[in-house]
């Protein structure tokens, strides 16, 4: 079975600041997809940043970037120039490329909080 | 508007009562899926709709869960004799068919957090 592991319960940071959240998985598949949503007190979850198993470089959506390594399963989030409204709960998600499903498999969640 | 929408937003209720909660999805998106939240965790899979049709409901908890969806697009997840560890927030998410490739974002709802007493 597939399992996502958030190591880092809660972190803070001064705005501007650059952070990296950390995410690790576990699976015998060599194909999936993983994905950063982001959920802010409003409990709106929103996709952050996705990105494909098969693609070797990393996906970046403007401050937010990835860094993937297959080979160690590890699938990290870097929020650069770090705003006040990125705090947030992230949640790191995988998904198998063949699933009858098609269900995201969850991490535990890192609170963020930018301080001003 | 052109979101997930979910209601109600909250719902209190008594241990032993029936709830319903409903997911109305993005218009044209053909997936939709029930995601269970309880508090200080992560999100845990319950069921997944393409069109009408839900292909394995091995996801729900227990038999007094059950969900269902009409016209490719209103779901409904049903939950009897309510129990206090059902509480949790309910999320509802959207997609195009994740049966083509790439896999499709799923969009989500703001949930209803559900109470049992």
């Amino acid at each position: 079975a597939q399992t996502v592991t958030q190591s880092q319960p809660e972190m803070s940071v001064q705005e501007a600041e650059t952070v990296t959240l950390s995410c690790t998985y576990d699976t015998s598949e060599n194909n999936y997809y993983l994905f950063w949503y982001k959920q802010p007190p409003s409990r709106q979850m929103i996709l952050v940043i996705r990105q494909e198993a098969y693609k070797q470089q990393n996906a970046t959506e403007n401050r937010f970037s990835v860094n993937f390594q297959k080979a160690a399963k590890s699938f990290s989030l870097k929020i650069s120039d770090s705003q006040l409204g990125d705090t947030a709960m992230y949640f790191c998600a995988f998904m198998k490329h063949v699933d009858s499903n098609y269900q995201l498999i969850w991490g535990a969640g890192t609170k963020l909080i930018i301080k001003p | 508007g052109a979101g997930v929408s979910q209601s109600p937003s909250n719902k209190v209720t008594e241990k032993g009562k029936d709830v319903e909660l409903r997911c109305d999805p993005i218009s044209g998106h053909t997936a939709l899926y029930w995601y269970r939240q309880s508090l200080g965790q992560g999100l845990e899979f319950l069921i997944y709709f393409q069109g009408n049709s839900a292909p394995d409901k091995s996801g729900l908890p227990s038999d007094r869960f059950s969900a269902e969806r009409t016209g490719g697009s209103v779901s409904t997840l049903t939950i009897q004799r309510t129990q206090q560890e059902d509480s949790a927030v309910y999320l509802c998410a959207s997609s195009l068919d994740p049966r083509t490739a790439p896999r499709e974002t799923q969009y989500f709802g703001p949930g209803t957090r559900l109470l049992v007493l």
